[in-house]
Formats: C-alpha cells, sequence, structure tokens
C-alpha cells in the first residue's frame, strides 16, 4: 500500500477548475511533485516543490499544500489535460520515494 | 533539450536476471542523481531505487533491497537496472528518470525530470 492516497478518479466539465488531491503524513514534512501520464506514454512532470512549474507546462496548472495533503490544481480544463496523475514525495522516515496510487482524470 | 534513452524490450524466463541501461542523451549526469521507477500493466507507478553517479552512492526501496542493484558508467553517461530472481509480476515497464533535489524554506522536495521512454521486461516461461 501506498503512503500517499489520491482518489482513483476525478472528473470535470471542459473549462471548468478541477483539484486533485494527495494524502499522506509524510507531506507534513515535504512537498510533492506531481506528473501526468497519458496510455503508453512515460509521464511527464506537471508541477514540483512549492508552486514550481516546469517550462512548457501550461499556467493554468499550480499546486498547494496544506497540513498533511498536497493539491494540484488544473485551472480551465482541457479535453488534453485527460490523464493519469501521480503525486511522489518522500516517505514519514524521509528515506524513500513514494507515489501515490494515481488519480484518473476524466474531462467531460 | 536532454533525453534519457533506454535500452530495448527484453523477454526473460522465471528466475533469471534482467539489465535495463539508461542513457544520457545531454552526456553527463552531473548535479542529480538518477531513479528507477516501473509500472506493472494497469497499475501505478512504484518508485524503486536511486543512484548519484557522480558519488556512486544507491538507494532502493525496501521491496526490492535484495534483488536490485543501481549502478552507473560515468565514462559512458549510462546508468544501469540490475533485477534478479525474475517472477511473472516483475512483467512491468521500467522507465529511468533525473531525480532533482531541492529545498524551499526548510522544506525539501524532489522531482523526476525527464523521463526515459521506457522498457517493457516480459517474465514469462
Amino acid at each position: 500500500s501506498s503512503e500517499l492516497t489520491q482518489d482513483p478518479a476525478v472528473s470535470v466539465a471542459l473549462g471548468q477548475t478541477v483539484r486533485i488531491t494527495c494524502q499522506g503524513d509524510s507531506l507534513r514534512k515535504y512537498y510533492a511533485s506531481w506528473y501526468q501520464q497519458k496510455p503508453g506514454q512515460a509521464p511527464i512532470l506537471v508541477m514540483y516543490g512549492k508552486n514550481n512549474r516546469p517550462s512548457g507546462v501550461p499556467d493554468r496548472f499550480s499546486d498547494s499544500s496544506s497540513g498533511d495533503t498536497a493539491s494540484l490544481t488544473i485551472t480551465g480544463a482541457q479535453a488534453g489535460d485527460e490523464g493519469d496523475y501521480y503525486c511522489n514525495s518522500r516517505d514519514t522516515s524521509g528515506t524513500y520515494l513514494v507515489f501515490g496510487g494515481g488519480t484518473r482524470l476524466t474531462v467531460l | 533539450q536532454e533525453q534519457l534513452i533506454q535500452s530495448g524490450a527484453e523477454m526473460k524466463n522465471p528466475g533469471s536476471s534482467v539489465t535495463v541501461a539508461c542513457k544520457a542523451s545531454g552526456g553527463t549526469f552531473s548535479n542529480s542523481a538518477v531513479s528507477w521507477v516501473r509500472q506493472v500493466p494497469g497499475q501505478g507507478l512504484e518508485w524503486m531505487g536511486g543512484i548519484i553517479p557522480a558519488l556512486g552512492t544507491s538507494n532502493y526501496a525496501e521491496k526490492f533491497q535484495d534483488r536490485v542493484t543501481i549502478t552507473a558508467d560515468e565514462s559512458m553517461s549510462t546508468v544501469f537496472m540490475d533485477l534478479r530472481s525474475l517472477r511473472s509480476e516483475d512483467t512491468a515497464v521500467y522507465f529511468c528518470a533525473r531525480d532533482f533535489y531541492n529545498e524551499d524554506g526548510g522544506i525539501e522536495y524532489n522531482w523526476f525530470d525527464p523521463w526515459g521512454q521506457g522498457t517493457l521486461v516480459t517474465v514469462s516461461s
């Protein structure tokens, strides 16, 4: 079982805002990073640390953290944002890296 | 733009070993670690372990500690992942990724970027 918990699936209407959450005790001490994965492709980094966005990632992606929960927010979701989203951070010992179970995003 | 190029798909018998290679197209892994992540078909991402090539130090997830070895050859700009005693449950796509670390206001974080294209390892008799 993962030390980081994500909802298995989330849906959002085209153009609306969606928040994908990641919960775990280690998130009280470490920031998360976020990855988008489409079928048959390698994951790509979309957000990391305290609201850091890689070049090329649209500014409709943002992240935040509060207590034991990290969140990825997509403001004005597009059809191309569909896919699986994974959070990653350290475990509670700080020794190992762990992924959340992933959230499948559907844009309606 | 840097890319990580992985070796090709492998088919292995149960009980054997596999080696997957990951080469940096930019020619160096300096200033970062390299992690390996696997994905069993239909399942999520799983961190296996990583190495800091400049130091040769590695760290493995507890689940894989007795079966995986990650090494680096800086002269070849290549990192290798060896997985032993293969079983059918090891059938998966294996990804390498550059693994960075930083801290902001005393809070640490890691991130993986870029990723290799993935290598399918199939374990079957």
